[in-house]
This record gives structure tokens, C-alpha cells and sequence, in this order.
């Protein structure tokens, strides 16, 4: 089993560019996350699905957009990516049992 | 709210020292607790985990026990190994949340 597969696992881009990073989970759980990860901060939620046809926002959730594309696939999309938006994303799924979240190997992002 | 929280790292030790990182938390109801390993540019990977109070969860010579009356869940190894060096997150799941809660993590640094 792949697990949780994210693409791409480095990306540059541009102030005002966009793009989406791709997340896909072959577990067959029911809910997906988006985390990004900077230094001193710990993880910190962006969005989350807590089942198919449903998002919702986390804790920090501005300047991004999400879509549960099916039950495997959950994509974050950047619009106009800022350099307060550099970070390292990761993608995580899980269900009921067991409870614990599966990762996926993240995508450093740098905006410039 | 649900919440963690960790010792701050970075801790350092030599090879075959005792390790111990704290661990508590605030949750509503009885939640699992987890921690989990980050090592250097990979994702989270599950370490041990435990369901419900006194319960010990181990893995790879790592330990930690759910003690309900002083809300912990601290992580111990006997005998750290320079392989051992990497990011610890403490983390809870409560039931009635689709979310998962994690601490801000703690750094470990083994010298030979």
C-alpha cells in the first residue's frame, strides 16, 4: 500500500502565482487533513474533510481553498501564493478505527 | 477545547541515555493519545498509541502510559540511539471530534 501520496514534493514559485498540491489516500478513509508546518509552530490545521462531500475551515484556513475531489483525493489550491504562504504542507487521512492519522512525506513549498 | 502540551526541545542527550519527554493534555471525554516521529524530511509516522487510561503503548523500545489523574502521557526509552534523533509529537484524538490535536512537538538529538 502507497499510504498518503502527495505531489510534488517541492515547488517554487512566484508572489501571485497559484497552484494546487495534490493529496491522495488509498486506505479508503473517510477523513483527510491539510496541515502546514513551519518552525516553532508545530502543525497547524489549514482545512479538513471529515467526510466525502464535506470541508471545513481550520485554524488556519486564509489564503487557501480545498476540494474533496472523491472519497481518495483531497486537493489544497493556492490562489495567489504570498511568502507568508512558504512552509512545509502536509496531507493526512484517518477513520474510525484505528484513530490514529496517517501522513503523507509533505511538499516544501518556497514562494518568493 | 482539546489541547497539548510538550516540553520544549531541543533536547540533547548521548547515546544510551534515558530520555523522557513530557507529555499533557486537556480534552473533553477520554481521548487517545499518540505519539508520533518525524524524522528529517520525512512525514509523521505513528510511534505508540493508547485508548484508554493506564494502558501503556510501546513500540521500538519507546514507552508511554495514559495516566487519567494527572492527564500525561509521557514518552520514555531506556537507551536512546543516534538513530533516534528526530521530531516527537504528542497528540489526542477525543471522541465527537473528526480532529486530531497535537502538541507543538519536541526535538531530540543523540551524540554518539
Amino acid at each position: 500500500n502507497a499510504g498518503v501520496t502527495q505531489t510534488p514534493k517541492f515547488q517554487v514559485l512566484k508572489t501571485g502565482q497559484s497552484m494546487t498540491l495534490q493529496c491522495a489516500q488509498d486506505m479508503n478513509h473517510n477523513s483527510m487533513y491539510w496541515y502546514r508546518q513551519d518552525p516553532g509552530m508545530g502543525l497547524r490545521l489549514i482545512y479538513y474533510s471529515a467526510s466525502e462531500g464535506t470541508t471545513d475551515k481550520g485554524e488556519v484556513p486564509n489564503g487557501y481553498n480545498v476540494s474533496r475531489l472523491n472519497k481518495r483525493e483531497f486537493s489544497l489550491r493556492l490562489e495567489s501564493a504570498a511568502p507568508s504562504q512558504t512552509s512545509v504542507y502536509f496531507c493526512a487521512s484517518r477513520d474510525r478505527t484505528p484513530t490514529e492519522a496517517f501522513f503523507g512525506q509533505g511538499t516544501r513549498l518556497t514562494v518568493v | 477545547g482539546n489541547s497539548v502540551t510538550q516540553m520544549e526541545g531541543p533536547v540533547t542527550l548521548s547515546e544510551e541515555a534515558f530520555l523522557t519527554i513530557n507529555c499533557t493534555y486537556t480534552a473533553t471525554g477520554y481521548p487517545s493519545l499518540f505519539w508520533y516521529v518525524q524524522y528529517p524530511g520525512e512525514g509523521l509516522q505513528l510511534l505508540l498509541k493508547a485508548t484508554k487510561a493506564d494502558d501503556k503503548g510501546s513500540n521500538k523500545g519507546f514507552e508511554a502510559t495514559y495516566r487519567k489523574e494527572t492527564t500525561s502521557f509521557h514518552l520514555e526509552k531506556g537507551s536512546v540511539q543516534v538513530s533516534d534523533s528526530a521530531v516527537y509529537f504528542c497528540a489526542l484524538k477525543a471522541g465527537g471530534s473528526y480532529i486530531p490535536t497535537f502538541g507543538r512537538g519536541t526535538s531530540l538529538i543523540v551524540h554518539p
